[in-house]
């Protein structure tokens, strides 16, 4: 069963606008939040994490958000540029255990010129 | 420069023969993982190992081996036992020692496995 779930397959936005990637999961023990971009035939690369004790991680023009009650957070990029069009997971994980991460389906940005 | 390096990049393989992928990294991270991504699904954890010797299976183990002689090594063998191996293949590290800070996963770029 999915725990971790990115409803979105893709998302298609204009350069300059926001792009909102969204996240559901389902596991109330999961306590750290990761987002990852990957392009296509290399490795994923870290993007910005948050820790259930905030709500907000900023990070340039990179911030998530996360609503512990709803099980759901977001990645907001502002503003968009073509080089963010990529593949985007997010991924949880329960501190202290750490064995596991769990990981979504992705999500395909692409930012239009 | 520090991190993981995965090799081949490319693999052909028969069927009915096993294939071990490299994983070596020189971050000096005590976890080191394999993950298996296929079209349309999240990647898919297969083996993992916290420290030399041990190494614990993941959710997709069946069909797949690994060793952890060395800290810094993580090879994964796809045997002749895995019905459908044609995939990318990922391997990770972290560090997990100096407290409980879970530290972020490092990937490495991938290994593109076909089985003709």
């Amino acid at each position: 069963d999915q725990q971790v779930k990115q409803n979105s397959p893709s998302l298609s936005v204009q350069e300059g606008r926001i792009s909102i990637l969204n996240c559901d999961y389902t596991n109330s023990m999961f306590d750290y939040f990761l987002w990852y971009k990957k392009y296509p035939a290399e490795g994923p690369t870290f993007l910005i994490s948050i820790s259930s004790i905030k709500d907000k991680n900023e990070d340039g023009r990179f911030t998530v958000f996360l609503n512990k009650s709803a099980k759901h957070l977001s990645l907001h990029i502002v503003p968009s540029q073509p080089g963010d069009s990529a593949v985007y997971f997010c991924a949880a994980t329960i501190q202290n255990t750490g064995n596991q991460f769990y990981f979504g389906t992705g999500t395909s940005l692409t930012v239009i010129p | 420069d520090g991190g993981i390096t995965q090799s081949p990049k490319y693999l052909f393989r028969k069927e009915g023969q096993n294939v071990t992928l490299s994983c070596e990294q020189n971050l000096n991270h005590d976890a080191m993982y394999w993950y298996r991504q296929d079209p349309g699904q999240g990647l898919r954890l297969i083996y993992y190992s916290h420290i030399v010797n041990d190494f614990q299976k993941g959710d997709i183990a069946e069909g797949y081996s690994v060793s952890r002689e060395k800290k810094e090594s993580f090879p994964l063998t796809v045997t002749s036992a895995q019905k459908n191996p044609t995939a990318f293949y990922l391997c990770a590290s972290r560090m997990i020692s100096g407290g409980p800070h879970t530290g972020e996963l490092f990937f490495g770029e991938g290994s593109r496995l076909t089985v003709l």
